[in-house]
């Protein structure tokens, strides 16, 4: 059984597109994560959803929009799609907020805008 | 606000070379330390972790790492690398209701 999944694996699109890019978690974890890897396999995270809430918002343009609609699931909308959005994009789960817990990533979704 | 750094952005080894991989943090409260491995096209895989008591912690795949608080340094190491081993390694730190820092990886290359 896949603990954090995601889909779909690749999307390819043109820019000015709205795409969604859906996770979900069976890990019965409290928290969400989605992280942006670009080029460079540099990480950062984008938002982190604690019980169907946000907790942190990193500085993402609102064109990025997550949703949850129940605690194992946190899926990312994308408006107005750009050049600069290609990257993987991950998700992530944890037991909690607090530290002493680590995450546990789903298997990336890797966006190329043209 | 928490940072991780690590030294190397490109290692390349011989396979049975020994390695070992730098990894420096920036905050100074109580903290827990990771170290992923993201091989090439797949996601991030814990390798090993720190929370409490002994500083060396041994992980998978005969890797392990040594907690040196005084150097704020969580180093990984490996006595003998393997072809296998050939990917991305990330550093991460979190602290209790922080998110996780991710450094910015160190890519390994072991040569057959």
């Amino acid at each position: 059984d896949t603990a954090v999944s995601q889909t779909p694996k690749y999307l390819v699109t043109q820019m000015g597109n709205d795409k969604s890019i859906k996770c979900e978690q069976n890990l019965g974890h409290d928290t969400m994560y989605w992280y942006k890897q670009d080029s460079k396999k540099f990480l950062k995270i984008m938002f982190s959803y604690n019980n169907k809430e946000l907790i942190i918002n990193e500085t993402v343009p609102n064109r990025f929009s997550p949703k949850s609609p129940d605690k194992a699931h946190l899926n990312l909308h994308i408006n107005s799609l750009e050049l600069g959005d290609s990257a993987v994009y991950f998700c992530a789960s944890s037991p909690g907020t607090s530290g002493h817990l680590e995450e546990f990533f789903g298997p990336g979704t890797r966006l190329t805008v043209l | 606000a928490q940072s991780v750094s690590q030294h190397n952005h490109h290692v390349i080894l011989s396979e049975a070379a020994s390695l070992e991989l730098g990894c420096n943090y920036s905050y100074g409260g109580t903290v827990n330390l990771f170290w992923y491995v993201q091989y090439p096209g797949q996601h991030l895989q814990l390798l090993l972790k720190y929370f409490s008591g002994d500083p060396l912690v041994k992980g998978i795949k005969g890797f392990e790492a040594e907690f040196i608080k005084s150097k704020f340094s969580f180093n990984l190491r490996k006595p003998s690398v393997q072809w296998s081993d050939t990917a991305e390694y990330f550093c991460a730190v979190n602290s209790y209701g922080q998110n996780f820092v991710f450094g910015p990886g160190t890519r390994l290359s072991v040569l057959p």
